[in-house]
């Protein structure tokens, strides 16, 4: 299994809306509607975000939404606020979880 | 709700056995339904997961890892343990148990353990 492909980082001024890709194949991302999204900030835990490439768990603002097309999926989190600066991590089912290397948000 | 929170050695020598421990508060193990899984993460890097028990002792572990890998479950004490055997510095990591849903997805997680592979 190979890791999903997210970009580095990204960043985006408060109020704004970012977009993270995570990129697999058809074996995983685009093969089940089974993709999942984490925050994690530095020297915490990951806290799920999105489960089931669009849903949101309950506690976490509507801001934080999850889509798929093919073998991406996206996250976006539309505006913006200092406290959603970030790791941000996708997984997929793939036989087994795996996860993507891992998004950088930064918030200008 | 439910919490869990890991333990054990934060130092372990190479080629020895690492063992740590999950404890899940809030809920109990052997209600059924979810996996208990443990995931790591290499000092700045990315998220691996290890493998997943269910209640009743099945599990399945990562294919890269599965033959140093032992995940247990003591449904008594509403625990269950991570083993990985013949560790080198690359193990060296954060190790996280998390409860998983649905076989592919994690809520919640533990705050996490840093084990380093040193001697």
């Amino acid at each position: 299994q190979s890791a999903l492909t997210q970009p580095r980082s990204v960043s985006g001024s408060p109020g704004q809306s970012v977009t993270i890709s995570c990129t697999g194949t058809s074996s995983d991302v685009g093969g089940y509607n089974y993709v999942s999204w984490y925050q994690q900030h530095p020297g915490k835990a990951p806290k799920l975000m999105i489960y089931d490439v669009s849903k949101r768990p309950s506690g976490v603002p509507d801001r934080f939404s999850g889509s798929k097309s093919g073998n991406t999926a996206s996250l976006t989190i539309s505006g913006l606020q200092a406290e959603d600066e970030a790791d941000y991590y996708c997984c997929s089912y793939a036989g087994s979880p795996v996860f993507g290397g891992g998004t950088k948000l930064t918030v200008l | 709700q439910v919490q869990l929170q890991e333990s054990g050695p934060g130092l372990v020598k190479p080629s020895q056995t690492l063992s740590l421990t999950c404890t899940v508060s809030g809920g109990s193990i052997s209600s059924g339904g979810y996996y208990w899984s443990w995931i790591r993460q290499h000092p700045g890097k990315g998220l691996e997961w290890i493998g997943y028990i269910y209640y009743s002792g099945s599990t399945y572990y990562n294919p890269s890892l599965k033959s140093r890998v032992t995940i247990s479950v003591d449904t008594s004490k509403n625990q269950f343990s991570l083993k990985l055997s013949s560790v080198t510095a690359a193990d060296t990591a954060v190790y996280y148990c998390a409860r998983e849903w649905e076989l592919h997805w994690f809520d919640p997680w533990g705050q996490g353990t840093l084990v380093t592979v040193s001697s």
